[in-house]
């Protein structure tokens, strides 16, 4: 059974860095894309980005110049870095892997809560 | 930028009744690139249709995607009481590689 595990800091200060990391069991990082989706409070999805083993990684161009994704394929996980926050990053991070077909985020974890305030 | 809107915004129906919720884009989009989601309170998201049609593994078959082109539609036949919940439609856009999400549908019970 595959499952995606979120972890890391649920409180950040604003202009800080938001360093999360997801932990892949079930199956290997090396195949397929792996995403980082948001949610903020009482909203909707927006996605963030993605990345394939191999490093190649494609990101929401709002969020470009912010983001950085990256694959640890020792560790079978991958991690989210989003730079300079403030208080519109608020939210719950979701990691998630492609799915059947592809196109489509076939797998989620179960989400973890991030406070961007001093 | 292709933007997908999702009607109605709540949706008010009883068990056992048919639902039908709209996604809408502004430019044609490729079927495969379009895709449905379930979320329910304090879970994440749950995959339920995929390439506009398809159902995802251990989706109950009351659950049906159809359309093409700009106009898509989520039909839940005979609602249960856990089909109550928030549905989001999902697009892939290749060129860039990027993921988009309608604004969802609450469907509430009556």
């Amino acid at each position: 059974q595959v499952q995606l595990q979120e972890s890391g800091p649920g409180l950040v200060k604003p202009s800080g860095t938001l360093s999360l990391t997801c932990a892949v069991s079930g199956a290997s990082i090396t195949v397929k894309w792996w995403s980082w989706v948001r949610q903020p409070p009482g909203k909707g999805l927006e996605w963030i980005g993605e990345i394939y083993h191999d490093g190649s990684t494609n990101y929401n161009p709002s969020l470009k110049s912010r983001v950085s994704i990256t694959v640890d394929k020792a560790d079978n996980r991958f991690a989210l870095n989003l730079n300079f926050v403030t208080a519109a990053d608020t939210g719950v991070y979701y990691c998630a892997r492609e799915g059947d077909g592809g196109y489509n985020l076939g797998l989620w974890g179960q989400g973890t809560p991030v406070t961007v305030s001093s | 930028e292709i933007v997908l809107t999702q009607s109605p915004g709540t949706l008010s129906l009883s068990p056992g009744e048919r639902a039908t919720l709209s996604c809408k884009a502004t430019q044609s989009i490729s079927n495969t690139h379009l895709a449905w989601y379930q979320q329910k309170p304090g879970q994440a998201p749950r995959l339920l249709i995929y390439h506009a049609s398809t159902r995802a593994t251990g989706i109950p078959d009351r659950f049906s995607g159809s359309g093409s082109g700009t106009d898509f539609t989520l039909t839940i036949s005979g609602l249960e009481p856990e089909d109550f919940a928030v549905y989001y439609c999902q697009l892939y856009v290749t060129s860039p590689p990027t993921y988009s999400f309608g604004q969802g549908t609450k469907l509430e019970i009556k």
